[in-house]
C-alpha cells in the first residue's frame, strides 16, 4: 500500500471555482507535508508546506493538515487555467537523516474556461 | 523560482548504451536529490548527497546507476548499461540541510531508450 495516497486522480473545475485536493498518509512517522504542482514538460514546483495542525493559506491556496487523522488538503480558490496541473502531496518522514520525500501519486487538475 | 539546472533536457539511447545526465543545484544548498518519475508520474527515490558524500540510495541505483555530486564541478547521474524501463523523467532537486526545507527541482532530464 502507498504510504502517501491522494485523492480524486483527476479533478475538473470551471474557471473561478474552487480547486480541493486530498492526501492522507498511512504513516504517522510523517510529519511535514508539502504541496507540489507540475506543469506539462516541467520540474515540479513548491506550492506550500505544511507542519502544524490547522490552515495555512498562501494567495489563492490553502493547506489545511489533521495530524489525528494523517490528512492533508490543498483548496484552491478563484481557480485560473494557469493552475491547470498535476498536483502531488510529498511528506518526509520524522527524524529521517536521509531527507527524502515520499510521494502520493498525483491529481489532475483541469480547469475549464 | 528554482535555479537547479538540468542538462541535457533530452537524452536518447540504445538498449546497453551509457546515458549520463548532469545537474548544478542551487547555490548554497549541501543536499541534492535524483528521483525518477516515470510514464504513470510516479517517483522513485535514486540517490541523495550532502556536501559530495552520498546520504542514501536504492538497491537499484548500487547496481547499475552511479551518481556524483564533486565540489565546484555539476552533479551527475550515470546509466552505466541502459534497459528500456530506464525510460523515465529524470528529475534533480537540491535543498538546505533540515526535516522541514523545501526540495526545489530542475526542469529534468527526459531520457527516452530505444
Amino acid at each position: 500500500q502507498q504510504k502517501v495516497q491522494q485523492s480524486p486522480e483527476s479533478l475538473s473545475v470551471p474557471e473561478g471555482g474552487m480547486a480541493s485536493l486530498n492526501c492522507t498518509s498511512s504513516d504517522r512517522n510523517f510529519q511535514y507535508f508539502w504541496w507540489y504542482r507540475q506543469h506539462s514538460g516541467e520540474g515540479p514546483k513548491a506550492l506550500m508546506s505544511i507542519f502544524s495542525d490547522g490552515d495555512k493559506k498562501e494567495g489563492r491556496f490553502t493547506a489545511h493538515l489533521n495530524k489525528a487523522s494523517l490528512h492533508v488538503s490543498l483548496h484552491i480558490r478563484d481557480s485560473q487555467p494557469s493552475d491547470s496541473a498535476l498536483y502531488f502531496c510529498a511528506a518526509s518522514e520524522l527524524m529521517d537523516s536521509n531527507y527524502q520525500l515520499i510521494w502520493g501519486s498525483g491529481t489532475k487538475l483541469i480547469i475549464k474556461p | 523560482n528554482s535555479k537547479v539546472i538540468q542538462t541535457p533536457r533530452y537524452l536518447v539511447k540504445g538498449q546497453g548504451q551509457k546515458a549520463k545526465m548532469r545537474c548544478i543545484p542551487e547555490k548554497g544548498h549541501p543536499v541534492v536529490f535524483w528521483y525518477q518519475q516515470n510514464k504513470n508520474n510516479e517517483f522513485k527515490f535514486l540517490i541523495n548527497f550532502q556536501n559530495q558524500e552520498v546520504l542514501q540510495q536504492i538497491d537499484m541505483t548500487e547496481k547499475r546507476f552511479s551518481a556524483e555530486c564533486p565540489s565546484n564541478s555539476p552533479c551527475s547521474l550515470e546509466i552505466q548499461s541502459s534497459e528500456a524501463g530506464d525510460s523515465a523523467l529524470y528529475l534533480c532537486a537540491s535543498s538546505q540541510t533540515g526535516f522541514q526545507d523545501t526540495q526545489y527541482f530542475g526542469p529534468g532530464t527526459r531520457l527516452l531508450v530505444l
